[in-house]
């Protein structure tokens, strides 16, 4: 157990919706970084923020918006959901934000099916 | 676009045997390079954060090695047993990235009792 929690596990939507996913860092981490991982691609870096400031961006999809709270949670907003939004959604936390020395905790993933 | 590849994409090895697999990242603007291994329901859990040319690091029968020059790293796993079936992913970090990590597609390496 890394101590990254993120909810749901598992999502079931249509096209065209919205879902919001949730995400909680281990606690003292202040970076929030989320991850997309699609059929036979790699993971993709999507977004990270850091004490509640966006620090990096990744190819993210303007339909795509995260924002990371004073408690330092971070939530994922995917609108106008396609077919090909459909992938496993990691959030991952480290201590800081700015350093390649440190490891990324991953949290258990949400599977977002989009039907 | 940054390009991390990771070979071979699949391994099949038997019980007690040793193997090892490469990442090739590019050589220019490194900063770091990280291993994780990710098992099936599980979420990828970090094995190395490697940053110096001719790094070597080691846990338990699990080690990696780094060349920056060349742009490779490799992993070694000695004696392989079943529990060390998973997918082993590498990170790249690049100056100039923001410190964020492209990922390869990992390697999948399966050993059979």
């Amino acid at each position: 157990d890394s101590g990254v929690t993120q909810t749901p596990k598992h999502l079931i939507t249509a096209t065209g919706q919205r879902v919001t996913l949730r995400c909680s860092p281990r606690s003292g981490d202040l970076s929030v970084y989320w991850y997309q991982q699609s059929l036979d691609q790699g993971l993709q870096f999507l977004i990270q923020y850091y004490n509640g400031e966006e620090r990096a961006k990744g190819n993210i999809l303007e339909r795509f918006s995260a924002q990371q709270f004073p408690d330092l949670h971070s939530e994922l907003n995917l609108s106008s959901l396609e077919l090909g939004d459909s992938a496993l959604y990691f959030c991952a936390s480290s201590v800081v934000g700015g350093s390649p020395y440190n490891e990324q905790f991953f949290g258990p993933g949400t599977r977002l099916t989009v039907l | 676009i940054l390009n991390v590849e990771q070979s071979p994409q699949s391994l099949h090895v038997q019980e007690g045997d040793s193997t090892n697999f490469t990442c090739s990242f590019p050589s220019s603007n490194f900063y770091a390079l990280h291993w994780y291994r990710w098992e099936t329901a599980k979420s990828p859990e970090a094995l190395f954060v490697m940053t110096l040319n001719g790094d070597e690091k080691k846990k338990g029968r699990i080690s990696a090695t780094l060349n920056t020059k060349e742009g490779y790293s490799y992993l070694y796993i000695k004696g392989s047993q079943p529990e060390d079936s998973a997918t082993y992913l590498c990170a790249f970090m690049g100056g100039g990235s923001n410190y964020k990590l492209t990922f390869g597609k990992g390697t999948l390496l399966t050993v059979n009792p």
